[in-house]
């Protein structure tokens, strides 16, 4: 079955800079990889996705890119902000029969003011 | 966008009774809708996948008489907790799927304490 790697587990950024968050997924069939930014409390709220016939999406400060050969995808976050802290999980799934996600085991984002 | 929504959002309640928490896709139909269970700094676990007019089916482990699901209508799935107990407490966490190309969208989550 599907299984998908996320790393790091935390990361502390200082205000302004990048931040790079990182998934790794097994099973090919995958086509769909979506992004959620979760925060205290609360349920994940999806911030960006990609599917398989993109290598890049980008939204403002967000951008999703995928390797569909090395079978990896990563979030990247520019200018970052303190409102940006929060635990973001990464995910894959093929979009079809069941439609399960697999989740990484999420990154613990930390930006210091 | 897709909205879904969870209540109650906290509840506590005694061991050995039951709690029931709703799932509601508010505007839209969602023919399938899936229950996490998420512990304090892991990443979610999935429960279960709901179907409408259909028997949930439950992921190895989940005991099926303990964690009741119920998809009665395309906009409404509960998750019922019986016999709770402390070790029950944890964050369960409902998502429904739009459609075939879409992704999911996640109700806010309900804080269950068991006391």
């Amino acid at each position: 079955g599907e299984n998908v790697e996320q790393h790091p587990s935390t990361l502390s950024v200082q205000e302004g800079d990048s931040a790079v968050i990182k998934c790794t997924y097994s099973d090919s069939a995958s086509n769909y990889f979506p992004w959620y930014k979760q925060e205290l409390g609360k349920g994940p709220q999806l911030i960006i996705d990609i599917r398989s016939n993109v290598g890049e999406k980008k939204d403002q400060r967000i951008a999703v890119t995928l390797n569909k050969t090395a079978k990896h995808f990563s979030l990247h976050i520019t200018e970052t902000q303190p409102e940006d802290s929060a635990v973001y999980f990464c995910a894959a799934t093929p979009l079809s029969g069941t439609y399960k996600y697999i989740f990484g085991t999420g990154t613990r984002l930390k930006v210091l003011a | 966008g897709a909205v879904v929504s969870q209540h109650p959002s906290r509840v506590i309640c005694k061991s050995g009774t039951s709690v029931k928490i709703e799932c509601r896709s508010l505007d839209f139909q969602a023919t399938t809708m899936f229950w996490y269970r998420q512990f304090p700094k892991q990443s979610l676990m999935l429960m279960a996948t709901s179907n409408e007019g259909s028997k949930a089916t439950y992921e190895q482990g989940v005991e099926k008489d303990k964690f009741l699901i119920n998809h009665a209508s395309l906009t409404l799935s509960t998750l019922t907790v019986t016999s709770a107990h402390p070790e029950d407490s944890s964050f369960y966490i409902c998502s429904a799927l739009q459609g075939s190309n879409y992704g999911y969208t996640f109700g806010s989550g309900t804080r269950l304490t068991v006391v």
